[in-house]
């Protein structure tokens, strides 16, 4: 049973590029989250996405977007990149499913992250 | 306010000791959760344990324990019996509002433990 897992592993970019980051969540999850982990620091919530649609959006700017596809894997795209977005970007998936949006479902399982430097 | 807060940057235990993490939350929900999260150098974020805010027992799962001091707001990680390969990163963690993982987590600055041969 694959776990979490995400693509690339490193990624090494230019200010003011552009990245796509990708994620595939556990078999069985619908919910992808993904947060980023600054050197040092824990991680930081930045969007959720369920049913292919943004549920939830931490404090990040609009240069952070995101998409969820119908087998339930998701990409994060950062546009404009700043020296400040070099990171370690974690994907976390989890089951809602259809009964109710806030399930007693608790547990996050995460990927081992993309480690992006931002030059 | 830091909503986590984790005071020890860097812990230090022998093999075969227990050890406790320290974390205190600040929150004004009455329904919240807590967790702990074990980063490894691999960095991946391995769950170890879950206290609802209503549970009236404190967590335990094998070696990990969780303190939960509600008046207090501490939640403190309990190993026992340290191996060599629980040297990692721990973060402690809370979900406000009612259950469910669609509720977003916020993480502390966390831990980092070194077990001592």
């Amino acid at each position: 049973d694959a776990g979490v897992t995400q693509s690339p592993t490193h990624l090494i970019k230019t200010r003011g590029q552009q990245v796509t980051l990708r994620c595939s969540p556990k078999s069985g999850h619908d919910t992808v989250s993904w947060y980023q982990q600054a050197l040092g620091q824990g991680p930081q919530f930045i969007f959720q996405y369920y049913e292919e649609e943004e549920r939830q959006r931490g404090n990040f700017p609009d240069r952070f977007s995101g998409h969820q596809f119908p087998n339930y894997s998701s990409e994060l795209n950062v546009n404009a990149l700043l020296l400040g977005d070099s990171a370690l970007y974690l994907c976390a998936s989890s089951f809602i499913g259809t009964h109710d949006f806030f399930s007693t479902n608790e547990k996050l399982f995460f990927g081992s992250g993309t480690q992006l430097s931002v030059l | 306010a830091q909503k986590i807060t984790q005071t020890q940057p860097g812990m230090f235990v022998q093999e075969k000791e227990a050890v406790t993490l320290d974390c205190t939350y600040d929150t004004s929900d009455p329904s919240y959760g807590l967790f702990w999260y074990k980063q490894p150098s691999s960095g991946e974020m391995i769950f170890l344990i879950y206290q609802g805010s209503y549970d009236q027992q404190n967590a335990t799962e094998g070696r990990y324990s969780l303190n939960f001091q509600k008046a207090r707001k501490s939640a403190n990680l309990v190993i026992s019996a340290s191996q060599l390969g629980d040297s990692a990163m721990y973060f402690c963690a809370m979900r406000e509002g009612l259950k469910g993982s669609a509720r977003q987590l916020t993480f502390g600055s966390g831990t980092q433990l070194t077990v001592l041969p």
